[in-house]
């Protein structure tokens, strides 16, 4: 059972434009929301991280809005750059037992900025 | 060390082969992680590790799929009788012990196995 669905599966921007990820999830036990960016041939990269108790935060170029009621979360980087072409991960962590937590991630996004 | 890292960084192997892959954790990270993603895919969580011990093991596809943690940092997951959908990249993660409900994990490079 996919836990997060993640959209669209690739995207391509100009140059100085918004690119827009968006992720939706099922089960309320998730209580931390983290993006993840990875280059090719690397690990993936914690990128900005959000709490269900916030409906936005940013962070330089990238700024995720959530929203709890809909179980949605979104990523938006501003001004896009040629750089920021890489794979992105949505992802929702839950406690496994104790202080323990487990990530789901989404299935990513391929985003391409056209220089 | 200076991040988490991986080996092999590839290993190609024939099917019905055993592989060993190995993941050292970022010094006084406690909780390891162990992923696998496929071409194109998202990363399909394997296996927790809390110090030595394995809380969640029910990520592991198959009974041919075995990890292990000594001393509480280094791990190896240990894939017996290869086949050829166990060709994937291997991912290790690790972090501190979790606080405020939150748990960055740091990934390392991955493993890319192929079984021919």
């Amino acid at each position: 059972q996919q836990q997060v669905k993640q959209s669209p599966q690739s995207l391509i921007v100009q140059k100085g434009g918004i690119s827009i990820i968006n992720c939706a999830y099922e089960n309320t036990a998730f209580d931390y929301f983290p993006w993840y960016q990875q280059f090719p041939g690397k690990g993936p990269a914690l990128l900005i991280a959000i709490r269900p108790d916030v409906s936005e935060k940013k962070e330089g170029r990238f700024t995720i809005s959530f929203n709890k009621s809909a179980k949605q979360f979104s990523l938006h980087i501003m001004d896009s750059q040629p750089g920021d072409s890489a794979t992105y991960f949505c992802a929702a962590s839950s406690t496994i037992s104790g202080s323990a937590r487990q990530l789901t991630f989404g299935s990513g996004t391929q985003l391409t900025v056209l220089p | 060390g200076a991040g988490v890292s991986q080996s092999p960084s590839n290993k190609v192997t024939e099917k019905g082969k055993d592989v060993e892959l190995r993941c050292d954790p970022i010094s006084g990270h406690t909780a390891l992680y162990w992923y696998r993603q496929s071409l194109g895919q998202g990363l399909e969580f394997l296996i927790y590790f809390q110090g030595n011990s394995a809380p969640d093991k029910s990520g592991l596809p198959s009974d041919r799929f075995s990890a292990e943690r000594t001393g509480g940092s280094v791990s190896t997951l240990t894939i017996q009788r290869t086949q050829q959908e166990d060709s994937a990249v291997y991912l290790c993660a690790s972090s501190f012990q979790p606080s405020g409900g939150t748990d960055t994990q740091y990934f390392g490079p991955g493993t890319r196995l192929t079984v021919l």
